[in-house]
């Protein structure tokens, strides 16, 4: 089993609509959960950090379900500019120097 | 506002060659990381340093050395390049100790080894 696990997609959705990513993750002794963009060919750039009370940003709202080990991630009234890919991202507490496990990340392409 | 900076952005080698990835922080952050991305994949850590002198593999370390002899630089080395490190490589640091600093990334290297 991946560490990290997403839908590829990609997801197809028209603009102003709402769209949900899920992702899950093996190691229960991860502690802290993000969700990441990444543009077509780009660096990925921090979307938000993943709080186990749910966090929001805007459009955004991040879930953490610790229990059945997935995160979410919920896109309301889709942006053209959203079209990226996201990427789930978790860390352990232990094993230091703070590194990442990166999901494969799920497409989205938001349409006219 | 530089943030996280690698050079070249792009490179072909030959089978065999040799070549250094360099990356440039000026942001004070102790911790860096290069990774590695191939098409359609996730970022696989290759090595990490948590300070000058500290450098620790990750989880695809084969074929690649680094060093971190100051804060703000951290280079990858592939010595024998073969067509298996075909990829994009990404270098970032990070701020925070322990879990949770997030991190930022450089633009990212093509590197195509032919």
């Amino acid at each position: 089993r991946k560490e990290v696990e997403q839908d590829p997609g990609p997801f197809n959705v028209p603009e102003g609509a709402t769209v949900a990513f899920n992702c899950t993750y093996s190691n229960s002794a991860s502690q802290s959960f993000f969700w990441y963009r990444q543009d077509c060919r780009k660096e990925p750039k921090l979307l938000m950090s993943v709080y186990s009370s749910g966090n929001e940003d805007g459009r955004f709202t991040a879930q953490l379900n610790r229990a059945s080990q997935y995160i979410s991630l919920l896109i309301r009234d889709s942006k053209l500019s959203d079209s990226a890919t996201y990427l789930c991202v978790v860390t352990p507490l232990t094993g230091g120097g703070n590194k990442l496990t990166f999901g494969t990340g799920t497409q989205l392409k938001v349409e006219l | 506002n530089a943030g996280v900076t690698q050079t070249p952005k792009f490179r072909i080698l030959k089978i065999g060659q040799s070549m250094t990835l360099q990356c440039t922080q000026d942001m004070n952050h102790n911790y860096m990381y290069w990774y590695r991305q191939d098409p359609g994949m996730g970022l696989k850590l290759i090595y990490y340093s948590v300070g000058a002198g500290i450098t620790d593999k990750g989880e695809v370390p084969n074929g690649y050395n680094v060093s971190r002899s100051t804060t703000e630089d951290f280079p990858l080395r592939l010595e024998l390049a073969a067509p298996s490190q075909t990829s994009v490589y990404f270098c970032a640091s990070s701020q925070g100790q322990g879990a949770g600093g997030p991190q930022h990334f450089g633009d990212g290297t093509r590197l195509s080894i032919l």
